[in-house]
């Protein structure tokens, strides 16, 4: 059973405009959220957190939501720049064994951000 | 470069062989993780190291075993290979084994079972 979610495996915004991807969650026991890009062929590259107790992160053009009652997170890119194309990885931190234990994250599927010129 | 090396970046193998995947962490990190990203699971968490110590397991195989020495590199061991095993393995590295801060990941090593 997948315990974080990301429902569109792809999202194309166009240059300037605001990118926004999506996150469900189902396990309540998570406490941390981040938001990781990767390119092809590299690692994970880290974005932006949010602990539990906050509902919003700000770094530069990256903002992200946390709505815990309806165990939604958004992450929202503005102004969309091309260097922004790349897939993005929604993850979370607590919950059981089975979720990716104490300190492992879970991730979700990924969505692949397009930017168009 | 997050700073965590990982080697080899490819490694083609037959089924039944074992072969054996090395992580350097960040410098002054004591969490090295280790993840599996496969075309159908995405990145999965296989198992966690704290200063030479196991401190969580994730969904590994039984076949498939880590170690973190006293240098703070860690080895993942894959034994028995089988074709589903192709995949990414990322190593990742964190400051504290608490787990609320961000970790830092590798460049990734590409299995490839024949």
């Amino acid at each position: 059973d997948q315990q974080v979610k990301q429902n569109s495996p792809s999202l194309s915004v166009q240059e300037g405009r605001i990118s926004i991807l999506n996150c469900d969650y189902t396990n309540s026991m998570f406490d941390y959220f981040l938001w990781y890009k990767k390119y092809p062929a590299e690692g994970p590259t880290f974005l932006i957190s949010i602990s539990s107790i906050k509902d919003k992160n700000e770094d530069g053009r990256f903002t992200v939501f946390l709505n815990k009652s309806a165990k939604h997170l958004s992450l929202h890119i503005v102004p969309s720049q091309p260097g922004d194309s790349a897939v993005y990885f929604c993850a979370a931190s607590g919950g059981d064994y089975s979720g990716g234990g104490a300190d492992g994250l879970t991730f979700g599927k990924g969505t692949h951000l397009i930017i168009q010129p | 470069d997050s700073g965590v090396t990982q080697t080899p970046k490819h490694l083609i193998t037959a089924t039944g062989q074992r072969v054996t995947l090395r992580c350097s962490p960040r410098s002054g990190d004591l969490s090295v993780y280790w993840y599996q990203q496969s075309l159908d699971q995405g990145l999965q968490f296989l198992i966690q190291y704290y200063n030479g110590e196991e401190r969580a397991k994730g969904n590994i195989l039984e076949r498939f075993s880590a170690q973190q020495f006293p240098d703070l590199h860690s080895e993942l061991n894959l034994s028995s290979l089988e074709l589903g095993d192709s995949a990414l393995y990322f190593c990742a590295s964190s400051p504290t084994w608490a787990g609320i801060y961000e970790q830092y990941f590798g460049p990734g090593t590409r299995l490839t079972v024949t």
